[in-house]
């Protein structure tokens, strides 16, 4: 399979601030890009997508970034709030086949 | 829109002893995927199905699982026998066809095995 790993396992934020997930991905052949949330006890949301002719898309609260140069794939979320807290994963798209990277914790601090 | 349904949530069996998972898609998805989530890391596909047919079993342990999807509509994920490290959060998604469309996925079932 390929390759999807993220740079921080687990990432403290305090509450308003911006936080900032980041992903790198090994195949340069995907072109599509998810960005899912996983409460606890609950299967994975979905948050955010990008295809790969974009650099950025915007929703309500997240943007995502993507950098094919290097193969980078980020989330920001603007003004944290403690329902943000979750394991966030991205997962690429690779000739109809989805892979998963193994999630970053967000803690959202009051 | 109901969501996809997953049964049981939770399931603890002993080692060698056989379990089923049955997951409901969301109505008209076309594309219906079974993934093992082990604690601590992502899901990882095992089975995708197109209609009633598998398009994708690669990473599927084909001597102990099984899945079948026979009317194109609700599927299920047969173990047998269990092995310890089957011990993970079976989750089933569904999307309208494949490779660009949201994935929707189910609450998952927990088996822990012993």
């Amino acid at each position: 399979g390929e390759s999807v790993g993220l740079h921080l396992p687990t990432l403290s934020v305090q509450e308003g601030d911006n936080s900032i997930i980041n992903c790198a991905y090994s195949n340069s052949a995907s072109d599509y890009f998810i960005w899912y949330k996983q409460e606890s006890g609950k299967g994975p949301q979905f948050i955010i997508d990008i295809r790969s002719n974009m650099d950025k898309r915007q929703g309500q609260r997240v943007t995502v970034l993507l950098n094919k140069t290097v193969k980078h794939l980020s989330l920001q979320i603007a003004a944290t709030q403690p329902g943000d807290s979750a394991v966030y994963f991205c997962a690429e798209n690779d000739f109809n086949k989805f892979y998963f990277g193994s999630g970053t914790k967000l803690n959202v601090k009051p | 829109e109901a969501g996809v349904a997953q049964s049981p949530r939770y399931k603890i069996i002993e080692k060698r002893q056989s379990v089923a998972f049955w997951c409901n898609p969301i109505s008209g998805h076309a594309t219906l995927y079974w993934y093992q989530q082990i604690l601590g890391q992502g899901p990882k596909l095992l089975i995708q199905f197109q209609n009633n047919g598998v398009v994708d079993d690669s990473q599927l342990p084909k001597d102990r699982f099984s899945a079948e999807r026979l009317k194109g509509v609700d599927s299920t994920l047969k173990i047998q026998p269990a092995k310890l490290e089957d011990s993970a959060v079976y989750l089933c998604a569904s999307s309208r066809d494949r490779g660009g469309s949201e994935q929707f996925f189910g609450p998952g079932t927990r088996l822990t095995v012993l």
